[in-house]
């Protein structure tokens, strides 16, 4: 199946500086690569995606990249706030209709 | 966007019982929903995808008789722990995609905690 590697695990940073995660995936037939974002105790909220026909996709703040060649993506935060702070997931949609996750990045924006 | 619902949100039982969780899509019929696992810390672990009318498709390594999946209508699926040891103990979370959206943006079930002791 998709295999999602994610990095980094943890990722700090001042209020006000950018943020990148980064996943690679495997399966070349992936075509949709949704991010989530989890706040401690609560369900995963869907903050941006893209389709594999799109280089780049951007929504005020957040923005993401997508390299097909390479088969990786990323996620870019600018001006971070501390209400940035949470759990990030990528994931990748396999041609199966399957949505498998990264292993996560813990965000601090700290004040 | 569209709601999920999963009941309940936590439980404590004890060994050798059998849990049943919920998940429900309000306001849309999902013909397929997933379940995942989540420990600590760490990612969310695709287990099976639930379809309406047939036999849910385990992830390699997830035991179907242990975790038994029933998705009887396009808004409900269930899963359920049985004879659920200290290890089955997690963080058991659903999704659900609307096909008005063309099946892509996952919602999520708020989860349910389960504590064996």
């Amino acid at each position: 199946g998709e295999n999602v590697e994610q990095h980094p695990s943890t990722l700090s940073v001042q209020e006000g500086d950018s943020a990148v995660i980064k996943c690679t995936y495997s399966d070349s037939a992936s075509n949709y690569f949704p991010w989530y974002k989890q706040e401690l105790g609560k369900r995963p909220q869907l903050i941006i995606d893209i389709r594999s026909n799109v280089g780049e996709k951007k929504d005020q703040r957040i923005a993401v990249t997508l390299n097909k060649t390479a088969k990786h993506f990323s996620l870019h935060i600018t001006e971070t706030q501390p209400e940035d702070s949470a759990v990030y997931f990528c994931a990748a949609k396999t041609g199966a209709n399957n949505l498998f996750f990264g292993t996560g990045t813990r965000l601090t924006v700290i004040p | 966007g569209a709601v999920v619902s999963q009941h309940p949100s936590w439980v404590i039982c004890k060994s050798g019982t059998s849990v049943k969780i919920e998940c429900r899509s309000l306001d849309f019929q999902a013909t397929t929903m997933f379940w995942y696992r989540q420990f600590p810390k760490q990612s969310l672990m695709l287990m099976a995808t639930s379809n309406e009318g047939s036999k849910a498709t385990y992830e390699q390594g997830v035991e179907k008789d242990k975790f038994l999946i029933n998705h009887a209508s396009l808004t409900l699926s269930t899963l359920t722990v049985t004879s659920a040891h200290p290890e089955d103990s997690s963080f058991y979370i659903c999704s659900a995609r609307d096909r008005r959206q063309g099946y892509t943006e996952a919602f999520f079930g708020q989860g349910t905690r389960l504590t064996v002791v």
